[in-house]
C-alpha cells in the first residue's frame, strides 16, 4: 500500500459526459501527479501540482483540468469524452526531499471506460 | 517525443537466471533515474533509483547500472523469480525538469 488512495476505482460512461476522478496523496505530500496509460502506450504525464498550484504541465487535453485543494487532494476533471478517453488513470504524490529525491509513489489508478 | 525509450516490450526469463531490462534515454539534462514495477490491476511502485553520480546502485537481487556516455541504464535482476514476472517502466528527470518521463514498459515474465 502506497499511501495513495484513488476513487472511483472503476467507471464506466458514455461519449459526451463529464467525470471527476479523485486522487489523495501519501500524509505529507505536497506534490501530485496525473498520468495516463492507454493500451500499449507507458505512462503520459498529464499534470502537477505542488501545494495548490499547477507546476508542470504535460500532454493534457484541453478538454481536462486538474486543481489541488487546500487540504491536497486533487481532482482530475474530464469532460467531453470519447472513446479514445478509455485508459487507466494514475496519480502519484510526492514529497520535496533532497535534491534529486523526488521519487512519486502511485495510488492504484482508476479505469475509466468510455462506451 | 519518446525521451526514455524501453526497446524490448518483453523479457523471458528462466526462474534462478538473471534478467536484464534495458532503458535508453536521449536528454542530457536527466540526472536521476528509477525503476519502477507494475502488477495488473495496481499502480506502479518503485524500485530502485541512480543518481547520475553513481554508475551502479545494488539493493539486494536488484541491481541498476548507468552509462550516461551511451545514455543506457540497465535493471539486473538476479536471481529471478516468477514473483517478479510484472511490467517494468524506467524513468528519469532532470533538476531542473521538475517530472518524470517514463519508458512503454518491459514485460518480464519469469517461468519456473
Amino acid at each position: 500500500d502506497s499511501g495513495v488512495t484513488q476513487t472511483p476505482k472503476h467507471l464506466i460512461t458514455a461519449t459526451g459526459q463529464r467525470v471527476t476522478l479523485r486522487c489523495s496523496p501519501r500524509s505529507g505530500d505536497l506534490s501530485v501527479y496525473w498520468y495516463q496509460q492507454s493500451l500499449d502506450q507507458g505512462l503520459q504525464f498529464l499534470i502537477q501540482y505542488y501545494n495548490g498550484e499547477e507546476r508542470a504541465k504535460g500532454n493534457i487535453l484541453e478538454r481536462f483540468s486538474a486543481q489541488q485543494f487546500p487540504d491536497l487532494h486533487s481532482e482530475l476533471n474530464l469532460s467531453s469524452l470519447e472513446l479514445g478517453d478509455s485508459a487507466l488513470y494514475f496519480c502519484a504524490s510526492a514529497s520535496p526531499g533532497q535534491v534529486f529525491t523526488d521519487t512519486q509513489y502511485f495510488g492504484p489508478g482508476t479505469r475509466l471506460t468510455v462506451l | 517525443d519518446q525521451q526514455v525509450k524501453q526497446n524490448s516490450p518483453s523479457l523471458s526469463v528462466q526462474e534462478g537466471r538473471i534478467s536484464i531490462l534495458n532503458c535508453d534515454y536521449t536528454n542530457s539534462m536527466f540526472d536521476y533515474f528509477l525503476w519502477y514495477k507494475k502488477y495488473p490491476a495496481e499502480g506502479p511502485t518503485f524500485l530502485i533509483s541512480i543518481s547520475s553520480i553513481k554508475d551502479k546502485n545494488e539493493d539486494g537481487r536488484f541491481t541498476v547500472f548507468l552509462n550516461k556516455s551511451a545514455k543506457h541504464l540497465s535493471l539486473h535482476i538476479v536471481p529471478s523469480q516468477p514473483g517478479d514476472s510484472a511490467v517494468y517502466f524506467c524513468a528519469a528527470r532532470g533538476s531542473t525538469l521538475g517530472r518524470l518521463y517514463f519508458g512503454r514498459g518491459t514485460q518480464l515474465t519469469v517461468w519456473p
